[in-house]
């Protein structure tokens, strides 16, 4: 079946600095990927989708400048969390999706800022 | 409201049935899904129904889809305490805004107890 690794699994970052976050769909092509951010105890709330090759749509309240989606290849994407501060802290996750496969999850990043 | 709800907790002593309720809202949904989270990781799709099917059966999973009520359900046979995790319905959406993206519940405990 079709795989979504993303890297790291967490990361511990100081207050100014910028993450990023991977995905990347192993053994298919992947022209759509979505990015979620999580909260302790609560569902998946749903940032930006990143269609291969153009600007990633954004979701209504998500700052763009601060969450930067790159999707340069059919097979990655990455988040950038720049001038990270502890607000940021959360769980990140990606999905990428294709015909076969439908939607496809990675298996997150615990992002800490301190 | 959420258009996609769930209850939030569920209690079920192992080797019973566990039912998981879901409503939602688009009427127009093509594909239905079952996403399962353990602690600290991705979703991974448990199962998925498509519009036109009432019901849906794979191994100890069934799905149940009433679409005049828009409610959907999952039952788990024999729960063990691996099944212990959060489950998400989904819905794929169909809207000018919305159209391929995910509409998450707010997930469903379940807690298996021995």
């Amino acid at each position: 079946g079709a795989v979504v690794s993303q890297h790291p699994s967490w990361v511990i970052c100081k207050s100014g600095t910028s993450v990023k976050i991977e995905c990347r769909s192993l053994d298919f092509q992947a022209t759509t990927m979505f990015w979620y951010r999580q909260f302790p105890k609560q569902s998946l709330m749903l940032m930006a989708t990143s269609n291969e090759g153009s600007k990633a749509t954004y979701e209504q309240g998500v700052e763009k400048d601060k969450f930067l989606i790159n999707h340069a290849s059919l097979t990655l994407s990455t988040l950038t969390v720049t001038s990270a501060h502890p607000e940021d802290s959360s769980f990140y996750i990606c999905s990428a999706r294709d015909r076969a496969y439908g939607y496809t999850f990675g298996s997150g990043t615990r992002l800490t800022v301190v | 409201g959420e258009d996609v709800e769930q209850s939030l907790f569920l209690s079920v002593r192992e080797g019973d049935s566990s039912v998981i309720n879901c409503t939602y809202t688009d009427s127009s949904s093509t594909y239905l899904y079952w996403y399962k989270q353990e602690p600290g990781a991705g979703l991974q799709l448990l199962t998925y129904i498509f519009s036109n099917m009432d019901m849906k059966q794979d191994q100890r999973l069934t799905v149940l889809l009433n679409k005049k009520d828009k409610h959907l359900s999952l039952r788990i046979a024999d729960t063990q305490t691996g099944d212990s995790a959060i489950y998400f319905c989904a819905e794929a959406g169909r809207g000018a805004d919305s159209w391929g993206k995910l509409q998450f519940g707010a997930g469903t405990q379940v807690v298996v107890t021995p």
